[in-house]
């Protein structure tokens, strides 16, 4: 059975710092690996997907990596800002795709 | 706006009523899902369809009966809940399988 966990569930950070959060997962049959963003009270916002074929995906200030063989993957935030701010999702996607393991989030704070 | 909506926002019901939750996607997707988030509980896959048909049924209660009549509209039937259904119900689109999904804002379901 597949578990997502994310470490470390909260962290708060100084603006402009540049920060690491981190997904590990038991099944490395993945699909693939989509990273979120959720703002209070809101649903989720997709930031990068990556194919299990892919090693890392960017947009922007964001990079996430992906190692099957070990279970892991990494979302990199360069810069961060306030707005930045916001619980981080990670989602295993198993099953031909369909069936999506989500990790309990890492709640980040940047602070101005 | 990510193109997908779901009603009602909000909704209050007694464990004796029958509701309907809604979701519409504007996207020309094929594939929808529904998922469960309780506080300090991982997003919960509930079900899954695939050019309206189902394809993922995550052990859900049979109190909780989807229906997808087209490809554009995902609805979540509700009869005789629990106090502990209690959660905010969110929608998901994709073009298809394992495609990154796009979230509405969810519904907050309160069970009294």
């Amino acid at each position: 059975k597949q578990e997502v966990t994310q470490i470390p569930a909260a962290l708060s950070v100084p603006e402009g710092e540049n920060l690491v959060l981190n997904c590990s997962f038991t099944d490395s049959a993945i699909y693939n690996l989509q990273w979120f963003r959720q703002d209070p009270g809101k649903g989720l916002t997709s930031l990068l997907l990556i194919q299990s074929s892919q090693r890392e995906q960017t947009s922007g200030r964001l990079n996430a990596s992906l190692d099957k063989s070990s279970g892991r993957s990494t979302l990199y935030i360069a810069a961060s800002q306030p707005g930045d701010s916001a619980t981080y999702l990670c989602a295993v996607g198993n099953t031909g795709g369909f069936k999506t393991i989500f990790g309990a989030g890492t709640r980040l704070f940047v602070k101005a | 706006e990510t193109g997908v909506t779901q009603t009602p926002r909000h909704l209050v019901m007694g464990m004796t009523n029958k509701k309907s939750l809604k979701c519409e996607q504007h996207l020309g997707h094929n594939a929808m899902y529904w998922y469960k988030q309780s506080a300090k509980k991982p997003l919960e896959l509930m079900f899954v369809y695939s050019l309206e048909e189902r394809v993922e049924n995550n052990s859900v209660p049979s109190r909780f009966s989807p229906e997808c009549p087209n490809s554009s509209h995902l609805f979540l039937h509700l009869h005789t809940l629990q106090p502990e259904d209690s959660a905010l119900y969110l929608c998901a689109s994709s073009p298809l399988r394992g495609d990154t999904q796009y979230f509405g804002p969810g519904t907050r379901l309160t069970v009294l």
